[in-house]
């Protein structure tokens, strides 16, 4: 049982290149979330999912997309890469809709933008 | 002012130490979350708190409702404890249809052998 997957788990970007992080999860986990870190600073929630095809902004979302075609896949998109996006990112998937409950996260992704 | 505020900031101590790790947060909250961050990066959740005191192995969290703080405490430190331990609270404020969460900045924990 793999949990909760991202992929890369580092990536240098420059600015204004795309790129797409993608969370994978094999619980049939309806509540998804993508987070990012930065350093002393507590994650904040870039966008969240309810369920497929339903999706919501969260408190940093701009310069960020995201999509929910299948229960198993968020992924985070970044067009036009800026510095302010050099973070560490999280996925989280949940079976609860209690925001917290049962929270299963992914490993990571660092990402530098140059 | 951050709405939830962990201190230290950093932690070291020495193997065997009892360590108190705390949480202070000043809105509204149905829950309280205690997570860890390995030094790989994963992260965990250890403990979800509405009231009292929770136990599990080494690690103790309480919470005081009326006082908006809630400790993270662990008894005989290894250096495997050595993580991040982070706050979370639910709001219980419904903002935009949910109750989401508010993350403290973490408390980096070193414990030496």
């Amino acid at each position: 049982n793999a949990g909760v997957t991202q992929t890369p788990k580092f990536r240098i970007l420059k600015i204004g290149q795309s790129m797409t992080l993608q969370c994978t999860q094999d619980m049939n986990h309806n509540y998804m979330y993508w987070y990012r870190q930065d350093p002393g600073m507590g994650l904040k929630l870039i966008y969240y999912s309810v369920g497929a095809g339903i999706t919501d902004k969260g408190e940093v979302p701009n310069g960020y997309n995201v999509s929910r075609s299948t229960t198993e896949d968020f992924p985070l998109r970044l067009e036009l890469a800026a510095p302010s996006q050099t973070s560490v990112y999280f996925c989280a998937s949940s079976y609860s809709k209690e925001w917290g409950n049962g929270y299963t996260f992914g490993s990571g992704t660092r990402l530098t933008v140059v | 002012k951050n709405e939830v505020e962990q201190s230290p900031q950093n932690l070291t101590a020495q193997e065997g130490e009892f360590i108190t790790i705390n949480c202070s947060y000043s809105v509204g909250i149905s829950a309280l979350h205690w997570l860890q961050q390995h030094p790989g990066g994963g992260i965990v959740s250890l403990f979800m708190l509405s009231s009292g005191k929770k136990k599990h192995g080494r690690l103790i969290a309480t919470i005081n409702i009326q006082e908006k703080h809630s400790s993270l405490h662990i008894t005989a430190s290894h250096p495997r404890d050595s993580a991040v331990y982070i706050c979370a609270v639910r709001r219980s404020q419904i903002i935009q249809g949910a109750q989401k969460l508010v993350f403290g900045q973490g408390t980096r924990l070193t414990i030496n052998p």
